[in-house]
């Protein structure tokens, strides 16, 4: 069984840059979400797609946007990169057929925006 | 809104030694309750979950108690080892229109010492 595999793990950018950040999805899992985590504190809830469409979104600007594939892998974006984005951004996987579905994460992307 | 609040870290300890990291929560509703650790450098493990009142989460030796008449999901373990040295997150799962998403408290980190 392959877990949730996320690249690059480490990405440095420049403040008003665009970033992409990917995630493969643990096999046979439909439903991916994406999270923030700040140094120094819990995991916030970015967005989760399913069949390829947003289905729910946090409390995030709209410059952070994502796609899901048909293969269920997915894709994070974030335009106009401000420092405050720096965080580690980490992709978890789940079954959308029970909502009390564990979710299995992947090591993260760290992000530093400078 | 919905909440989750955890003691404050770091919590350090002698290996063999008793561990409790108290969580309490806020949430409408009757959410299932996860605890999730966070080994250095790596992604969110599920450790253990509770999906209703009074259920007992229990692995690896650590177990947590569903209390919906304090809104409490307490973390303990009765021997501690240098292994166990990580941050521990709860974590509630709120379901909403089609979606659901993990509610993170800020961590506590422990750190054992032989």
């Amino acid at each position: 069984e392959t877990g949730v595999t996320q690249s690059p793990t480490h990405l440095i950018k420049t403040r008003g840059q665009q970033v992409t950040l990917r995630c493969s999805s643990q096999s046979g899992h439909n439903t991916v979400s994406w999270y923030q985590q700040a140094l120094g504190q819990g995991p916030q809830f970015i967005f989760q797609y399913y069949r390829e469409e947003e289905n729910g979104r946090g409390n995030f600007p709209p410059r952070f946007s994502g796609l899901q594939f048909p293969n269920y892998s997915s894709e994070l974006n974030v335009n106009a990169l401000e420092l405050d984005d720096s965080a580690l951004y980490l992709c978890a996987s789940s079954l959308r057929s029970s909502y009390n579905s564990p979710l299995h994460f992947g090591n993260g992307t760290r992000l530093t925006v400078t | 809104g919905d909440s989750v609040t955890q003691m404050e870290g770091p919590v350090t300890l002698s290996e063999e030694a008793f561990l409790t990291i108290n969580c309490t929560y806020t949430a409408t509703g009757y959410p299932s309750l996860f605890w999730y650790v966070q080994y250095p450098g790596e992604g969110l493990q599920l450790l253990l979950k509770a999906t209703k009142a009074d259920d007992k989460g229990s692995n690896k030796g650590f177990e947590a108690t569903y209390r919906k008449e304090t809104t409490s999901f307490h973390l303990e373990k009765g021997s501690v080892q240098v292994s166990d040295s990580a941050v521990y997150f709860c974590a509630l799962i709120k379901g909403s229109g089609g979606y659901n998403k993990l509610i993170f408290g800020a961590g506590t980190r422990l750190a054992v010492h032989p």
